[in-house]
């Protein structure tokens, strides 16, 4: 059974600090892993991943697979109060079929 | 505006009563999705639609139907909700099998079924 894990579940942390988000997986086949942010409301998207070892990177975040030890990391460096949110790592095996973690919940305090 | 739109946005009923959640876009995308997002479940797939006509089941369709007659429209129908399938409803669209990972969120739909 495809199954997505996120750590850890929250994390606060202060301005200023840099994050690190893990997200594992398990699954029967792999097209790509994608991660999100959700602010309270609709989840917006940041990076997909489908190769090893290539990072993605925007602005402040970044993000890198691994898909021999099958698990991905969310960066976030000097982070700021708008950072703040829910943090989603999803998988689809297919294209059309997503499978979603939990998600980390990112507090950041001034 | 590129836009996905989900009405109602709030919904209390009562078990057994027949409802619909309308969902609509307008960037002409091939790719639609219904998800439920719960507490401590994240959001779980519950049907998705790769083109008019075509609709698939996710990993949670139990208790729910879908219909795609139009390329902007994806309703969600419970013909029978019951309290188990109070939760947070979302739509997702995205333009097709060349690019179906860049999905754009509706604003969601709250249920509340008593």
């Amino acid at each position: 059974e495809d199954k997505v894990v996120q750590s850890p579940l929250s994390l606060v942390v202060h301005e200023g600090d840099t994050v690190t988000l893990n997200c594992s997986y398990e699954v029967t086949n792999f097209r790509s892993l994608l991660w999100y942010k959700q602010e309270k409301k609709a989840p917006t998207f940041l990076f997909m991943l489908t190769s090893s070892g290539i990072e993605k990177k925007s602005g402040r975040l970044s993000s890198i697979l691994d898909k021999k030890e099958l698990f991905s990391i969310l960066n976030i460096t000097a982070t700021q109060t708008g950072d703040s949110a829910v943090y989603l790592c999803a998988l689809t095996p297919t294209g059309n079929q997503f499978y979603f973690g939990t998600g980390t919940s990112l507090t950041v305090i001034p | 505006e590129a836009q996905v739109t989900q009405n109602p946005r709030y919904l209390i009923t009562v078990t057994g009563k027949k409802l619909t959640v309308t969902c609509s876009q307008n960037m002409n995308h091939e790719y639609m999705s219904w998800y439920r997002q719960d507490p401590g479940l994240g959001l779980r797939q519950i049907y998705y639609s790769m083109n008019v006509e075509v609709t698939d089941k996710g990993d949670v369709p139990e208790g729910y139907k879908v219909s795609r007659k139009e390329k902007r429209n994806f309703p969600l129908i419970l013909e029978s909700p019951s309290p188990n399938q109070t939760s947070l409803y979302f739509c997702a669209s995205s333009p097709g099998l060349a690019d179906p990972y860049e999905q754009y969120f509706g604003p969601g739909t709250r249920l509340t079924v008593t």
